[in-house]
């Protein structure tokens, strides 16, 4: 267990509604990065917050943005969501903006776009 | 985009045989890491090598880094059905600033370890 905590594991939505995924990143850690794994590929990076501002983006599009609270947990939301948004998302938690810092993942939330 | 090519994309062995995996990238980096991945769920880190190491090991795992290269390698050894997993590397680029922690990923190595 990493002590990073993601919710809801699994989650069915309807092509352009809308949807929060919600990450309680471990106790201290100040940056949380989500990330998008599509099926048989590796994750893609997709927003990094420190300390409530977003500190760098990915190649996602601007429906795809994320909040992050003075605790420091986080949620990603997509809007108008499409087929290829269906994935598992994974949050990591971190301590600070070091090099060579280790990043801790949750176990991911899977979405179905149907 | 994917930073890395992984190689093998699929590794199958026998318990106590050596798992070997090759990843590749593009770009100047601080750090290249290692995680495995169980079942599609989350990704579990296993060692991380900084970008002036050039072999690093940790209980049956040993990882090498050739930056002249840009490539790494994943040795583990007298494996076990326990490790069946995919295994990923990622680099954190050498971006400067406040650009740590953006990890870029390869495609991944799916390992089967026959009991």
């Amino acid at each position: 267990e990493t002590g990073v905590t993601q919710s809801p594991t699994h989650l069915i939505k309807t092509r352009g509604q809308q949807v929060t995924l919600r990450c309680s990143s471990q106790s201290g850690h100040n940056t949380v990065s989500w990330y998008q794994q599509a099926l048989g590929q590796g994750p893609q990076f997709i927003f990094q917050y420190y300390r409530e501002e977003e500190n760098g983006r990915g190649n996602f599009p601007p429906r795809f943005s994320g909040l992050q609270f003075p605790n420091y947990s986080s949620e990603l939301n997509v809007n108008a969501l499409e087929l290829d948004d269906s994935a598992l998302y994974l949050c990591a938690s971190s301590l600070g903006l070091m090099r060579d810092t280790e990043a801790f993942f949750g176990q991911g939330t899977r979405l179905t776009v149907v | 985009s994917q930073q890395g090519e992984e190689d093998p994309q699929a590794l199958s062995i026998q318990e106590g045989e050596n798992a070997t995996m090759n990843c590749s990238y593009k770009t100047s980096i601080n750090n290249l890491q290692w995680y495995r991945q169980n079942s599609g769920r989350g990704l579990v880190h296993l060692i991380l090598i900084r970008s002036n190491e050039r072999e690093k090991h940790s209980g049956r795992l040993r990882v090498t880094l050739d930056t002249s290269k840009k490539s790494s390698s994943l040795l583990i050894t007298a494996s076990r059905a326990a490790d069946t997993a995919s295994y990923f590397c990622a680099t954190d680029a050498n971006a400067g600033g406040t650009s740590y922690g953006k990890l870029t990923f390869g495609q991944g190595t799916i390992l089967t370890v026959h009991p």
